[in-house]
């Protein structure tokens, strides 16, 4: 059964913090995601990663930071939190860009 | 900036009734998915449509791509409570790597 697994499902932080939120997937997959989902917005992609050590920025990259050092795990760092980024973050992998995309459970992350 | 607008963005329906969700958009997209995610879980994929015009049947739903390749809708046949999620679809442009994603549409069938 594969599986695309998040480091926490709710995280509660404060304003200022450094926050990282990991993702690991188990099929081997090159290309990884991060979106974050809010209401009536849909899932909007922070930065994607198509192999280990490279990036690129996605439609919201502001605040946000991502790193890979291996091939099976993505994590986003949030350099200084802010009450704006207060969301859910989900994380995903494909194996070929345009097919389907495997997604983890979220992490529901409040900013005090 | 491409933008995939679905409708209704919300649906609360009595069990048996049949449904239809739409995806619409200004823009071509080279395939578009749709996806079903529940409470406190990730979007799980329902079904991919590459062809314009296409038309894929998954048990008691239907997915159409349209035939411009900018549209696509979801019909579902005598719903039940199982059905009950947020819908999403995603299309992608030719030539990039990400998939824009539509806002949703939150159904609830009652029993």
């Amino acid at each position: 059964d594969v599986k695309v697994t998040q480091s926490s499902r709710y995280l509660v932080k404060r304003t200022g913090e450094k926050v990282f939120l990991e993702c690991v997937q188990d099929m081997d997959h090159e290309n990884m995601f991060w979106y974050r989902q809010d209401p009536g917005l849909g899932l909007r992609l922070i930065y994607f990663s198509y192999d280990v050590k490279m990036k690129e920025k996605g439609d919201i990259p502001e605040g946000y930071s991502v790193s890979r050092e291996k091939k099976e795990r993505f994590s986003l760092i949030l350099e200084s939190a802010s009450t704006n980024q207060t969301s859910m973050y989900l994380c995903a992998s494909t194996r070929d860009l345009y097919n389907e995309q495997f997604f983890g459970p979220g992490t529901r992350l409040t900013v005090l | 900036t491409q933008l995939l607008e679905q409708s209704p963005q919300f649906l609360s329906i009595q069990e048996g009734e049949n449904l239809t969700v739409y995806c619409n958009s200004s823009s071509v997209f080279s395939s578009l998915q749709w996806y079903r995610q529940e409470p406190g879980e990730g979007p799980v994929l329902l079904v991919t449509v590459v062809t314009g015009g296409e038309v894929k049947k998954l048990k008691r739903l239907t997915f159409q791509f349209g035939d411009a390749r900018k549209d696509s809708s979801l019909h579902i046949t005598a719903a039940q409570p199982g059905d009950t999620g947020l819908y999403l679809c995603a299309g992608a442009a030719s030539g990039t790597y990400k998939y824009i994603f539509g806002t949703g549409t939150r159904l609830k069938v009652l029993a």
